[in-house]
């Protein structure tokens, strides 16, 4: 089965400087990922997917990611963060043939001024 | 275009209680998933639904929970006789086809909290 890690389960940054969110998943098989964010007491808000294609996938908010299929990763990035990023981010991912997610525990990145 | 809308977004609920749980879908979306958060964890998979069928439930635990999707009206999860374990964010998300490639769409939640 399908299973989906966060290694950081917090990750303190200041205003614009670089972040990293690290997300590993179990089986290659025909994976689909996705990166969802969760502002506080809301929802989850899709960042970007990767489903086919490029390894590089762009999103929304200067998010990006880059499925790595030997390191089975696929980590986030943004070049400089603003203190509206501060909140819980969540990678997911579902299997050919499965429509349910399944997430990893979160990263709760917070941007300091 | 109107959202996912889930309601109540908040549920106080006493144990041994009865918890209803609703969701009504974006326009022209078919597809239900539920979902819970407990505290510091991330979303489980509980179950997917489609209109007037259960397509799967894997994730729902075997008593008290069921789920509904009529061709009419909001998915509704049902939680019965509730425990403080049972405590924790619910959401419920839609999609427009039963395909995994397919974006998944996120209401706000309803948080139960069972006293």
């Amino acid at each position: 089965a399908q299973s989906v890690t966060q290694l950081d389960s917090q990750v303190p940054v200041f205003e614009e400087a670089p972040v990293e969110l690290r997300c590993n998943y179990s089986s290659s098989v025909s994976v689909y990922l996705f990166w969802y964010v969760q502002y506080p007491n809301q929802g989850l808000q899709l960042l970007l997917k990767y489903l086919s294609g490029s390894t590089l996938v762009k999103g929304i908010n200067g998010f990006e990611a880059e499925f790595n299929k030997s390191q089975t990763s696929f980590h986030l990035r943004k070049p400089s963060v603003h203190i509206s990023d501060t909140a819980e981010y969540f990678c997911a991912a579902s299997q050919g043939g499965s429509e349910k997610l399944v997430f990893g525990k979160g990263t709760k990145l917070t941007v300091n001024p | 275009n109107a959202g996912v809308m889930q309601n109540p977004r908040h549920l106080v609920r006493r144990r041994g209680q009865e918890a209803r749980l609703r969701c009504s879908p974006m326009k022209g979306h078919s597809h239900v998933y539920w979902y819970r958060q407990l505290p510091e964890e991330g979303l489980k998979f509980m179950v997917y639904l489609q209109k007037e069928n259960i397509i799967d439930e894997s994730g729902m635990p075997k008593e008290r929970f069921s789920a509904e999707f009529p061709k009419e009206g909001p998915s509704i999860l049902r939680i019965q006789q509730v425990v403080r374990g049972d405590s924790a964010a619910y959401f419920c998300a839609s999609s427009p086809r039963d395909s995994f490639r397919e974006t998944q769409y996120f209401g706000p939640g309803t948080r139960l909290l069972v006293l």
